[in-house]
């Protein structure tokens, strides 16, 4: 069955650490995929979105993720993170555009240590 | 500016009564959806709409119903029937099914 899986529910890293959260999905093809982020009680926020081209993507916040379709992965990056990047994270697929909505992983919540 | 309202924020409701949850968008999106959030838990989706006057059931429909006679409104309604009410409520569109969903701030209902 096709599917989102974001291995990690909960991770904790100290302020100026790097990140890296993982994602993985099931699809044939070379899905959409996206990133999002969600703070406590509010909607969620697109980080960034990968359709084609360089597999390397930048987005907001100083955020990055890349595609690995060896691996099947699209992994979220940031060099050193702030303690407002303290939320929740929602890796995203799409297996065709215009055809399939949004399939959404679990989440991973980050907390952040000063 | 351009986006997605959900109101009320917080809504309180008695067991056993019908509720709706409001959802506008003046994004000129097709497509709209309805999402379910409980604690540390990810989306499920409830309703989504291509076009107007057009709906389909997601994966969790049941107790809940939806309508879509404008474009830029996707209301849903709460009923009696379903089981446990009590959650955050996330409203979202785009442009087309595959697209980047926007959403809306979300809608916290409490059933008592």
């Amino acid at each position: 069955a096709q599917s989102v899986t974001q291995p990690d529910i909960h991770i904790t890293v100290s302020e100026g650490a790097s990140l890296e959260l993982r994602c993985n999905y099931s699809y044939g093809a070379t899905p959409y995929l996206f990133w999002y982020v969600q703070s406590p009680g509010q909607g969620l926020q697109l980080l960034l979105k990968y359709f084609s081209g360089d597999t390397l993507v930048q987005g907001i916040k100083g955020f990055e993720a890349e595609f690995k379709r060896s691996q099947s992965s699209f992994n979220l990056r940031k060099p050193s993170v702030h303690w407002s990047d303290a939320a929740e994270y929602f890796c995203a697929v799409a297996p065709s555009y215009n055809t399939d909505k949004l399939i959404f992983g679990t989440g991973t919540r980050l907390q952040v240590f000063p | 500016d351009g986006g997605i309202t959900q109101s009320p924020k917080y809504l309180f409701r008695k067991e056993g009564q019908n509720v709706t949850l409001s959802c506008e968008q003046n994004l000129n999106h097709d497509a709209m959806y309805w999402y379910r959030q409980d604690p540390g838990q990810g989306l499920r989706l409830i309703y989504y709409s291509q076009i107007v006057n057009d709906f389909q059931k997601g994966d969790i429909a049941e107790g809940y119903s939806v309508s879509r006679e404008k474009k830029e409104s996707f209301p849903l309604t709460v009923t009696s029937a379903q089981k446990n009410p009590t959650a955050f409520y996330l409203c979202a569109s785009s442009t087309g099914l595959g697209d980047e969903q926007f959403f809306g701030p979300g809608t916290r209902l409490t059933v008592l």
